[in-house]
């Protein structure tokens, strides 16, 4: 049974960087058939999938263009994990943070529990 | 990016009825088409992928059909744990965009 943890701060500075972290159990995070995935929700812009990283014999990332200029995702293959990082954060930036595996073609089948970060001073 | 539109926005139904939900793309995206079940404060969870496919573990109960452009969750017989609010997100060009939520509630 895949399962996926999330960690990090809740609260977040504007302009400061949001770092979030997933663990995962049940399967690796360099698997060649898995993607791993962040996504995110809010009230005023419902779901939106941020960007994923990925291993087919090398590493690969794809990132949401409305972020892509601040997004960093990484895997740390030494924890089985992998990690978010938002730059240049605004309030704007206010959601319930998700991690989650993509199994095949974009199809999340398992999701971390959620983070909620609030971007505020 | 591909636009998801879900209708309705709202629904109101009784245990034992059986309800649709639809979603259109704004372009054609073949079966590349998932489901997802949010209750408060839970993570999405993944109920019918490729347009019609049935998640492992997920009730016979729930069906998905369609393609191209035009997709439906049917509900068959609605149980109380039903209730929730149902998203659906296209697979087949990234950004992976979902729709922007049908909740059912109870009549």
């Amino acid at each position: 049974q895949v399962q996926l943890q999330q960690s990090g701060p809740g609260l977040v500075k504007p302009s400061q960087t949001l770092s979030l972290t997933c663990d995962i159990s049940g399967d690796s995070v360099s698997s060649n058939s898995a993607a791993w995935n962040w996504i995110r929700q809010s009230p005023s812009r419902g779901l939106e999938w941020l960007g994923r990283t990925y291993y087919r014999s090398k590493w690969y990332n794809d990132y949401a263009e409305f972020v892509k200029s601040r997004i960093t995702i990484n895997p740390d293959t030494s924890k089985n994990q992998f990690s978010l990082q938002l730059n240049s954060v605004t309030p704007e930036d206010t959601a319930v943070y998700y991690c989650a595996r993509d199994i095949a073609v974009a199809t999340f089948d398992y999701w971390g529990q959620g983070t909620l970060v609030t971007v505020s001073s | 990016d591909i636009q998801m539109t879900q209708s309705p926005s709202s629904l109101s139904a009784s245990v034992g009825d059986e309800v649709s939900f639809t979603c259109r793309a704004s372009q054609s995206i073949a079966s590349y088409l998932n489901w997802y079940q949010q209750k408060p404060g839970k993570a999405p969870k993944l109920l019918i992928y490729a347009a019609s496919s049935l998640q492992g573990g997920v009730p016979s109960r729930f069906s998905g059909s369609g393609s191209g452009t035009d997709f439906t969750l049917t509900i068959f017989s609605l149980q109380p744990g039903d209730f929730a609010t149902y998203y659906c997100q296209q697979s087949y060009s990234a950004p992976h965009t979902f729709g922007q939520g049908t909740k059912l509630e109870i009549k």
